[in-house]
C-alpha cells in the first residue's frame, strides 16, 4: 500500500487567500484524521471522520476552517481566508476499523507558510 | 498537551548508550501508544499499550505501561544514530472519546556516533 498520501508537500499563500489541502487515506480504513503540528501547540487533532462522518470538530479552531470527506478515500481541509497564525504542519492520518482503530498511520504532512 | 508530559524535553547520548523516555498522564489511561517523527515527515506508529503491567518490544525499543501511576516509559537499548528523532507518546485519556488521541510535546531525542 502507498500509505496516506497528502498534497501539496509545501504550500506558501498570502494572507487572505483561500488554501485547500488534500488527503487520500490507507484503503480500508474507515478513519480519518487532521492534525496541525506547530512549535508553541505540538500536535493538535483538528477533527475525525469515521465512515466519512464526521465524529468530533471541537478542535477546529474558527469558522475558517472546515473539513470534507465526500467518500471514502479523499478528504479535504480548506482555509479561507488563511492567516499567518495557519501557518504550521498539517498531518492527514488514518486508521482501520474496529479495535487497531488507535493504531493511526499519517501522512507525510503539508507544510503551510501564510505571508 | 498539559494531559500528557513528557520527559525529557530533548536528550543527547553516545551511541550505544541506553536510554528512556516517560511519559505521564494527569488522567486515566485507556491505551498509550508510542510514536517516532523525523524532522519533515509524518509519525510513524511504534507500539501500543492498553493493558496495565503490558510490555511490548520491537528491535531494541521497548514500551511499557505502569496503568496505577498513569505513566508509560520507552527504553531504547544500544542506541544508534538511526534511532534519533522525536519521539511522541499518544493517549486515550477520555472514556468516551472513541478514536480520539491526545499527544505529548515530544521528545528530541540525538545519538551521536
Amino acid at each position: 500500500d502507498a500509505g496516506v498520501i497528502q498534497s501539496p508537500r509545501h504550500e506558501v499563500t498570502e494572507m487572505g487567500q483561500e488554501v485547500t489541502l488534500r488527503c487520500k487515506p490507507i484503503s480500508g480504513h474507515d478513519y480519518l484524521f487532521w492534525y496541525r503540528q506547530t512549535m508553541m501547540r505540538g500536535l493538535e487533532l483538528l477533527i475525525y471522520f469515521n465512515n466519512n462522518v464526521p465524529i468530533d470538530d471541537s478542535g477546529m479552531p474558527e469558522d475558517r476552517f472546515s473539513a470534507k470527506m465526500p467518500n471514502a478515500s479523499f478528504s479535504t481541509l480548506k482555509i479561507q481566508p488563511s492567516e499567518p497564525r495557519d501557518s504550521a504542519v498539517y498531518f492527514c492520518a488514518s486508521s482501520p476499523p474496529g479495535l487497531a482503530s488507535y493504531e493511526q498511520y499519517f501522512g507525510p504532512g503539508t507544510r503551510l507558510t501564510v505571508t | 498537551s498539559q494531559e500528557l508530559e513528557q520527559s525529557p524535553q530533548s536528550l543527547i547520548v553516545q551511541e550505544g548508550k541506553n536510554l528512556t523516555i516517560n511519559c505521564t498522564s494527569s488522567k486515566t489511561l485507556y491505551g498509550l501508544y508510542w510514536y517516532k517523527q523525523k524532522y519533515g515527515e509524518g509519525l510513524i506508529f511504534l507500539m501500543m499499550l492498553q493493558k496495565g503491567g503490558e510490555e511490548k518490544s520491537h528491535e531494541k525499543i521497548t514500551a511499557k505501561l505502569d496503568e496505577k501511576k498513569q505513566q508509560s516509559s520507552l527504553h531504547i537499548t544500544a542506541s544508534q544514530p538511526s534511532h534519533a528523532g522525536i519521539y511522541l507518546c499518544g493517549a486515550d485519556i477520555e472514556e468516551t472519546s472513541g478514536s480520539r488521541l491526545t499527544f505529548g510535546e515530544g521528545t528530541q531525542l540525538t545519538v551521536n556516533p
